[in-house]
């Protein structure tokens, strides 16, 4: 088990651009969560699966963002068109069926420019 | 709206005594309280859950409190050592029902001082 990865660590790209970033959960964990976290703030809820099926969409997600979790295994978050408000830190979570803690991984820290 | 309030501002102990964080919540009815640490450019960590029929949970030097009458959770660290330094994050949640992603609080940056 070695937790959540998530890829790329850091994305610098430039404003209008599309990005996507990855994340691998832990194998047995069959709900995933997105999140994104600016400096000073909390993580707030962006998206959730479990296993395949998208379950909760926050109003934070603009119709740029789209998230997949195909075959209920990794899940990947495309951010089209990207504005210097996308700046921020993307989390990702995962955990087991029921009420348990998350675990998240390292974050891909977006820098929008 | 929900609203999930920690210490705003830092929170200094001397090393060895007892940091206690508070996390008050509006307009919930949580059934269990999580309280994560984060450390800078980290994901969060989770150390602790308790249920709302839970009045503390505890876990080697941590204790938690769960008062559904007060709508408030505290987070207590014993012997507080400089390496507990971190931003302790509290994040009320619901259980069934389906979608439940956790809302989190802006946390509280502690700092254990030698």
């Amino acid at each position: 088990d070695t937790g959540v990865s998530q890829d790329p660590r850091h994305k610098i790209t430039k404003r209008g651009q599309n990005v996507t970033f990855r994340c691998d959960p832990i194998s047995e964990h069959n709900r995933l969560y997105w999140y994104r976290q600016t400096l000073g703030q909390g993580p707030e809820f962006l998206t959730y699966f479990q296993n395949e099926a998208q379950l909760e969409k926050s109003r934070l997600l603009s119709d740029r963002f789209s998230a997949e979790r195909p075959k209920g295994s990794f899940s990947t978050l495309e951010i089209q068109r990207t504005e210097q408000g996308d700046s921020a830190m993307y989390l990702c979570a995962s955990s087991p069926r029921g009420t348990y803690g998350y675990t998240f991984g390292s974050g891909t820290r977006l820098t929008v420019v | 709206s929900q609203k999930i309030e920690q210490n705003s501002e830092a929170l200094n102990i001397q090393e060895g005594k007892t940091a206690t964080l508070t996390c008050n919540y509006t307009n919930y009815s949580p059934a269990y309280l999580q309280w994560y640490r984060q450390d800078p450019g980290r994901g969060p960590v989770f150390l602790l859950l308790i249920r709302e029929n839970e009045k503390e949970k505890r876990k080697e030097r941590l204790k938690v409190t769960f008062d559904t009458t007060l709508k408030q959770s505290l987070f207590h660290i014993t012997a507080s050592q400089p390496a507990d330094s971190a931003t302790y994050l509290c994040a009320p949640g619901y259980s069934g029902g389906g979608a439940d992603g956790l809302t989190f609080g802006k946390g509280t940056h502690l700092i254990i001082q030698p």
